[in-house]
């Protein structure tokens, strides 16, 4: 069993719909971090997480340490937010990955 | 730089030569990781290297495996007689503190061996 388990694995959206993607862990982390993979493979830092929540732009991401459970939503999705994200555990130098959500939003 | 800067974009290499894979992590940054990605799979951690400290090779897959980092900046990361399960996308992040913070993450070298 990974320490770090996404849901889905794969989401296909119509443009405007409300997502969510779900991240749950089995390790004791430090922070929670959201990042956003694009085709080419180059990766983007969404959020960094140690309580509550943040929200930047369209993007919201929640994190409920006692449940071990971190949410990341995308409103009013659009095309150009398809692609791979990943869920990461931090604590000192190890990381825990997600396998990843892949998401297609459709026009 | 302002970034995470990594060095090529994309490699394509015949099996069993050697590859060298750069990654320029952001000025000041004391903690460097080296990731990758096989197709399908998840991020696959390698090596981190913290400071002068010697580095955390754990992740790395075989011997065939090398890092070194020079002056506690520059990374490269080498692959010596590649194979083709060699092929995936290889990340370099930097860190300005070991653990969980101010993390940035390089565009990625893809590597294709045929």
């Amino acid at each position: 069993k990974n320490e770090v388990e996404q849901s889905p694995q794969n989401l296909t959206a119509q443009e405007g719909e409300f997502i969510t993607i779900n991240c749950s862990y089995s390790v004791g982390i430090s922070a929670l971090h959201w990042l956003q993979q694009h085709p080419g493979g180059g990766i983007v830092s969404l959020f960094m997480l140690s309580s509550g929540k943040k929200k930047h732009g369209r993007l919201i991401a929640t994190i409920n340490i006692q449940e071990k459970h971190s949410s990341l939503h995308i409103t009013a999705s659009h095309p150009r937010d398809s692609a791979v994200y990943i869920c990461a555990g931090a604590d000192l130098n190890q990381f825990y990955f997600g396998t990843g959500t892949s998401l297609t939003v459709i026009p | 730089g302002a970034g995470v800067s990594q060095s090529p974009s994309n490699k394509v290499t015949e099996k069993g030569k050697d590859v060298e894979l750069r990654c320029d992590p952001i000025s000041g940054h004391t903690a460097l990781y080296w990731y990758r990605q096989s197709l399908g799979q998840g991020l696959e951690f390698l090596i981190y290297f913290q400071g002068n400290s010697a580095p955390d090779k754990s992740g790395l897959p075989s011997d065939r495996f090398s890092a070194e980092r020079t002056g506690g900046s520059v990374s490269t990361l080498t692959i010596q007689r590649t194979q083709q399960e060699d092929s995936a996308v290889y990340l370099c992040a930097s860190s300005s503190q070991q653990g969980a913070y101010g993390y940035t993450f390089g565009s990625g070298t893809r590597l294709t061996v045929v």
